[in-house]
């Protein structure tokens, strides 16, 4: 089992505020990463699939960034809003093994008003 | 809408008995997959399919079992050789295309406790 690192566990930010967190995941046999937003009580969706080392991806407020060689991934919000807040998840699988992903336990963001 | 449906959403199992969570998808993907979830901890890999009549172990298949008889359909079975089943459990599909990652599409999730 490979593991996935998620930090910080929690944020709590205010609203307007810009944030960041980081996956880490092995280096080696990197085939891809994805982001996921997960809402209460709603099912994850998919932010981000990113492929190439310095890779960087942008949807609306929240962008991303990849590092496979040194094997990490940020994760920005800029001006959070309440509507930010989530579980922000990912998730990585390796060439030897294109369908199975392994995800990390994930950043809980809360945005207060 | 295409999606995922899972259902239940909140199960309950006696001991010793074996329960069968459901997974229909109409997005016409190949690939299914289904994932535990306990507290403080990322999603786990139970089972995958890449296509029909064909499934692999994750990484914690011990005590569930799994068909594939239909594209739309991937049931989850919990039986009685899992010692700890109380967990949320959701299912995913993806589509499949060599040489490019495809983002996976979630269920709603099961939430199973033991009575």
């Amino acid at each position: 089992i490979l593991n996935v690192e998620q930090s910080p566990q929690s944020l709590h930010v205010q609203e307007g505020d810009s944030t960041n967190f980081t996956c880490s995941f092995p280096s080696s046999n990197f085939y891809a990463l994805h982001w996921y937003r997960w809402e209460t009580a709603k099912s994850p969706e998919a932010l981000f699939v990113m492929t190439l080392n310095g890779d960087e991806k942008k949807k609306g407020r929240i962008s991303a960034t990849l590092n496979t060689k040194e094997g990490y991934s940020y994760l920005y919000i800029k001006g959070s809003q309440p509507e930010d807040s989530a579980t922000y998840l990912c998730a990585f699988h390796t060439t030897y093994n294109f369908n199975k992903f392994y995800f990390g336990s994930g950043t809980k963001l809360n945005v207060k008003p | 809408d295409g999606g995922i449906t899972q259902s239940p959403k909140y199960l309950f199992r006696k001991e010793g008995q074996n329960v069968t969570l459901s997974c229909e998808q109409n997005l016409n993907h190949d690939a299914m997959y289904w994932y535990r979830q306990d507290p403080g901890q990322g999603l786990r890999l139970i089972y995958y399919s890449q296509i029909v009549n064909d499934f692999q172990k994750g990484d914690i298949a011990e005590g569930y079992s799994v068909s594939r008889e239909k594209k739309e359909s991937f049931p989850l079975t919990v039986t009685s050789a899992q010692k700890n089943p109380t967990a949320f459990y959701l299912c995913a599909s993806s589509m499949r295309r060599w040489g490019a990652s495809q983002p996976q599409h979630f269920g709603d999730g099961t939430r199973l406790s033991i009575l």
